[in-house]
């Protein structure tokens, strides 16, 4: 079967840095998503990757490995707004998304 | 350019009737997914159309059905709804599925079945 696998939940402190890991097992793989969504409201686009390796995007950067089937998302200089769920979704052979069940980010003061 | 467009943006149904929500996508996107989320849950695949077909249906069960139209809205129906049917349904929109197409999402319509 297909899974995609992120911690529940992790909490960090304003101005820090914290690492959200996504690990994967699909059928196939064409590309793998980054999504925020704040309480209550729709997921937001935040990166793709598709090849092995780093994206940066301001604060936020995104790293693959797919002979691993890895990928984080890092978000650096944390600020409160970052508070959100933070969801991997993979896409299969199929072009299909495969989502994992979300991290919940609690930044504290 | 206007994003997703979902409607009704929330109501209140009965349990044992049914309901119909409405998607309009991005202009140009030809891909329209349904998904359904309870609080504090992920993300559960609907359905996806492409060009008025159907090409995935996830794990729900035929209570839930869709269409899309020739304009590329689609539309999911819920019948003889059920109080686990209270949720937040997203609609998300894509030019098609290619690798790298970002899907993006509606504001959702949130249901609440009593």
């Amino acid at each position: 079967g297909q899974n995609i696998d992120q911690p529940t939940e992790m909490t960090a402190t304003e101005g820090a840095i914290v690492q959200i890991n996504c690990t994967y097992q699909t059928s196939g793989f064409n590309g793998l998503f980054w999504y925020q969504q704040h309480a209550g409201e729709a997921p937001t686009f935040l990166s793709y990757n598709v090849l092995d390796g780093l994206e940066e995007k301001g604060r936020f950067s995104s790293f693959l490995s797919r002979s691993k089937g890895y990928s984080y998302l890092l978000l650096k200089e944390l600020q409160m707004k970052d508070s959100a769920s933070y969801l991997c979704a993979v896409m299969d052979s199929n072009y299909q998304l495969i989502w994992g069940a979300g991290t919940k980010l609690i930044i504290k003061p | 350019k206007a994003g997703v467009t979902q409607t009704p943006r929330y109501l209140i149904k009965t349990r044992g009737q049914q309901v119909t929500l409405s998607c309009s996508p991005i202009s140009g996107h030809r891909s329209v997914s349904w998904y359904q989320q309870t609080p504090g849950q992920g993300l559960q695949f609907l359905f996806e159309y492409f060009s008025e077909t159907q090409r995935n249906k996830g794990n729900f069960p035929g209570r839930f059905s869709g269409r899309q139209f020739s304009n590329s809205r689609s539309e999911m129906n819920v019948s003889t709804l059920e109080l686990g049917d209270s949720a937040l349904y997203l609609c998300a929109s894509s030019s098609g599925p290619t690798a790298g197409n970002t899907i993006y999402f509606g504001e959702g319509s949130w249901l609440t079945v009593v």
